[in-house]
């Protein structure tokens, strides 16, 4: 079983839809959570960390976090053609990043 | 602040050849990190350095080595490079292990022949 796992896609939601990433994990001691964007061919970049069980939105976004489950979901409202991109699951574990392999996103306009 | 720089950004080996993946940051970062890239994989770490002076394996070390040269700069060496190492490597940098943003580098795609 990976540590983190995410459906590899594509996802793929028309312009103005609701987009759910969701990503599950193995360790239970896990704390910390993190998701990147990465578009093609280029490094991810934080979208946004999330360390408490609930929601926290940020703009278009909202991470969801239940430990309890063990799930981490990203939610992105009205999807934009620019949010077309991979987007990497990671849980922080003693100083280092574990990645998920990422789920491709396509916003068809 | 130019971030996190890596170089070359491309390269061409042939099997046996050697050479350094170069990476400096100038946020005054304490933690530095090599991954990999490989097509529909996620990011597998190479190796780390939780501070200047240390090192340790991520999950895939095998056939490379590193070097925390001083703060600023975290070098990864390939000794006898395999077709298998061919992926894009990235380098990323965080103000302390486990506090926040790791701020990630442009990326060195090698292939190997």
């Amino acid at each position: 079983q990976k540590e983190v796992e995410q459906n590899s896609g594509p996802l793929s939601v028309p312009e103005g839809a609701i987009a759910s990433l969701n990503c599950t994990y193995s360790d239970r001691g896990s704390q910390s959570f993190f998701w990147y964007r990465q578009y093609s061919g280029k490094s991810p970049e934080l979208i946004m960390f999330i360390y408490s069980n609930g929601d926290k939105e940020d703009g278009r976004f909202t991470a969801q976090l239940n430990k309890a489950s063990q799930y981490v979901s990203l939610l992105i409202r009205d999807s934009q053609p620019s949010d077309s991109a991979t987007y990497l699951c990671a849980r922080e574990s003693s100083y280092k990043l574990i990645f998920g392999s990422g789920t491709r996103l396509l916003v068809r306009p | 602040n130019a971030g996190v720089t890596q170089t070359p950004k491309f390269q061409v080996l042939k099997t046996g050849q050697s050479m350094t993946l170069q990476c400096a940051q100038d946020m005054n970062h304490n933690s530095m990190y090599w991954y990999r890239q490989d097509p529909g994989m996620g990011l597998r770490l190479i190796y780390y350095s939780a501070s200047e002076g240390t090192t340790d394996k991520g999950e895939v070390p095998n056939g490379y080595n590193v070097s925390r040269l001083n703060k600023r700069e975290f070098s990864l060496r390939l000794e006898s490079a395999a077709p298998s190492q061919t992926s894009v490597y990235f380098c990323a940098s965080i103000v302390a292990g486990g506090q926040g943003e790791q701020f990630f580098g442009p990326g060195t795609r090698l292939t190997v022949l």
